[in-house]
């Protein structure tokens, strides 16, 4: 099956700064990367999403890159504002199946 | 209507009690999913319901009975739960046919004593 790895682990920026999220799989028959943020007690909230076909996709102050090649996609997160802070999970899907990274929880320091 | 809801949002029960979690969606989704959350961990997929048949379970344990009734309706029973059940347990939804995304419920803190 999947193995989605997920780095850092923890992350702390100072405001204003950027922040970016790295995730690595193994299916190359997976072919939907979405990244969830959960804040404290919520559920998790799909921030951005990109497919196989797509190498790069910006929203704002967020963006996530694709390397099909090398398995791996990236969350960035430009002039982070304090309410960046939670915990972030990057997913691929095969199929209906999820497979999640194992989070990174970052803090925005004003 | 584009949320999940899910009931109770807490719940505390005995390991004798029985008790079922109820999760609903009138997004037309014809997948849905309970996922089991620890603190701070990723989501841990336990059943996913397609087409209101069960299509995948990930070898939980038989204390935990999944019941879909409807295309809109997703059940979770529970009975002799242990203390090490306790967590955030989350329903999702999507439509396989046209999205991959899945739309998450708010979640239901069940706590076993």
């Amino acid at each position: 099956g999947e193995n989605v790895e997920q780095h850092p682990s923890t992350l702390s920026v100072q405001e204003g700064d950027s922040a970016v999220i790295k995730c690595t799989y193994s299916d190359s028959a997976s072919n939907y990367f979405p990244w969830y943020k959960q804040e404290l007690g919520k559920r998790p909230q799909l921030i951005i999403d990109i497919r196989s076909n797509v190498g790069e996709k910006k929203d704002q102050r967020i963006a996530v890159t694709l390397n099909k090649t090398a398995k791996h996609f990236s969350l960035h997160i430009t002039e982070t504002q304090p309410e960046d802070s939670a915990v972030y999970f990057c997913a691929a899907i095969t199929g209906n199946q999820f497979y999640f990274g194992t989070g990174t929880s970052l803090t925005v320091i004003p | 209507d584009t949320e999940v809801t899910q009931t109770p949002k807490h719940l505390v029960m005995g390991m004798t009690n029985k008790k079922s979690l109820k999760c609903e969606q009138h997004m037309g989704h014809r997948a849905m999913y309970w996922y089991k959350q620890k603190a701070k961990k990723p989501p841990e997929l336990m059943f996913v319901y397609s087409y209101e048949k069960l299509s995948i379970n990930e070898s939980v344990p038989s204390r935990f009975s999944p019941e879909c009734p409807n295309s809109s309706l997703l059940n979770l029973h529970l009975h002799a739960l242990q203390p090490e059940d306790s967590a955030l347990y989350l329903c999702a939804s999507s439509h396989p046919r046209v999205s991959n995304e899945q739309f998450f419920g708010p979640g239901t803190r069940l706590t076993v004593l």
